[in-house]
């Protein structure tokens, strides 16, 4: 059961350079989410989804978009990297009322 | 817009004793779910304990148990006999009930080390 897969683990970027973060599920469920961590500040909701075709901003948006064309999937794009941009990037789904399932993370560098 | 608050960045325990994490929310709503997750340095996000608002009784699972005060607006983890694995950042988690309002907020987080 492999949960929820995200790759890569590691990316380095070019300031201006673009790049999809991918996220999997095979669980079925219905909600995703994109996380960022920086130091101090917890983890903040990029974008959501609560439904295939149907997403959503979060609280720091800029710079990202998502689609959801499947309920399985979930990519992250970021349309030209910045240097506030280095983070790293959980992705995350649930069922309705339960507890969000992880992926492993993505700890990104912009240079 | 809902808020979660943890007031302490750090704490220390002492191995075998007990330790309580503090959090604080703020919602309008009258049905939501509280979580705690566990950080390793691993940095893997892992689901330790889930709370329902329409239950008053508090959840347990193993060594951990919370305080859930509903009309506070507080919900606290209680760590038993910890251990040296239990050393971690530990957030606290709000989720609504429906749509929108489903996706988690988290807590600043608290890290939590163990004393040998």
């Amino acid at each position: 059961n492999a949960g929820v897969t995200q790759t890569p683990k590691f990316q380095v970027l070019k300031t201006g350079q673009s790049m999809t973060l991918q996220c999997a599920q095979d669980m079925n469920h219905e909600y995703m989410s994109w996380y960022r961590q920086d130091p101090g500040m917890g983890l903040r909701l990029i974008h959501y989804s609560v439904g295939a075709g149907i997403t959503d901003q979060g609280e720091v948006p800029n710079g990202y978009n998502v689609s959801r064309s499947t309920t399985e999937d979930f990519p992250l794009r970021l349309l030209s990297a910045a240097p506030s941009q280095t983070s790293v990037y959980f992705c995350a789904s649930s069922y309705w009322g339960g507890g969000y399932t992880f992926g492993s993370g993505t700890r990104l560098t912009v240079v | 817009a809902q808020t979660v608050t943890q007031s302490q960045p750090e704490m220390s325990v002492q191995e075998a004793e007990t330790v309580t994490l503090s959090c604080t929310y703020d919602t309008s709503e009258s049905d939501y779910y509280l979580f705690w997750y566990k950080q390793p340095p691993s940095r893997q996000m892992i689901l330790v304990i889930r709370q329902e608002a329409y239950k008053q009784q508090n959840a347990t699972e193993n060594r951990f148990s919370v305080n859930f005060q509903k009309a506070a607006k507080s919900f606290s983890l209680k760590i038993s006999d910890s251990q040296l694995g239990d050393a971690a950042m530990y957030f606290c988690a709000y989720r609504g009930p429906t749509g929108a309002n489903s996706k988690l907020t988290f807590g600043k987080g608290i890290t939590l080390s163990v004393r040998p």
